[in-house]
């Protein structure tokens, strides 16, 4: 089945020590999406890629940084988390025509900050 | 500035009643009106979309209302059942450029009683 899949799915680090999550997609989507969701929160974009072109929120801290090395695959990359990274970290996934288009979430990595 | 705004927080329904949730907006420009349903640890999907140049969508017991004057919109869920038990989220978009950009309302939990 075509599918939005994240590695690990709950990620523990220790207050400053880089981490960085993966997501990865089989449905070709030209769009790749990734949203923090805090505890009984609505999901915040952190920033998307259109194919190879980077778009990154105003307010995403500069903490937050992403890499897409193919169509596939897309990393969010924290360099040096604080406990109030701690969140679920959603990817999502959008074919990015003109359309009314739908996301496509994968399941989301927990991430835990010690 | 929240750009789309949700009520109730939470809802508490038995077994075949009707739950209401509703959203609004301010934008004008936004074109699509999703519902996301999550379940906890899951990442959000898609339940149903409307535009706005209709007033209601019906997609099994899920209806869209589309208010365009008042820009508002609602979801009801006929004859809803214990496993509907899960957060809904509306949110509204626009075309950014390259991609479509989601901007989630604050999540209503909803509770239906056997």
């Amino acid at each position: 089945d075509a599918m939005v899949i994240q590695n690990p799915r709950y990620q523990v680090t220790q207050f400053g020590k880089p981490v960085t999550l993966s997501c990865s997609q089989t449905l070709n989507h030209n769009v790749m999406y990734w949203y923090q969701q805090k505890s009984s929160q609505a999901p915040k974009l952190l920033f998307h890629y259109y194919d190879k072109d980077f778009n990154n929120e105003a307010d995403t801290p500069d903490n937050f940084q992403s890499r897409r090395p193919n169509t596939s695959f897309c990393f969010l990359d924290i360099r040096s988390p604080g406990l109030g990274d701690a969140a679920m970290y959603l990817c999502a996934t959008s074919r990015g025509d003109s359309s009314y288009n739908e996301q496509f979430f994968g399941p989301g990595t927990r991430l835990t900050v010690l | 500035q929240q750009q789309v705004k949700q009520s109730p927080q939470s809802l508490i329904v038995q077994k075949g009643g009707i739950p209401i949730i509703n959203c609004a907006y301010e934008n004008t420009a936004f074109d699509y009106f999703p519902w996301y349903q999550q379940f906890p640890g899951k990442g959000p999907a898609l339940l149903i979309a409307i535009r706005p140049d209709v007033s209601e969508k019906k997609e099994g017991r899920f209806t869209i209302s589309f208010n365009k004057s008042a820009k508002q919109f609602s979801l009801h869920i006929m004859d809803s059942q214990p496993g509907d038990s899960a957060t809904y989220f509306c949110a509204v978009s626009i075309s950014s450029g390259s991609a479509r950009q989601l901007t989630f309302g604050s999540g209503t939990q909803l509770t239906v009683l056997p």
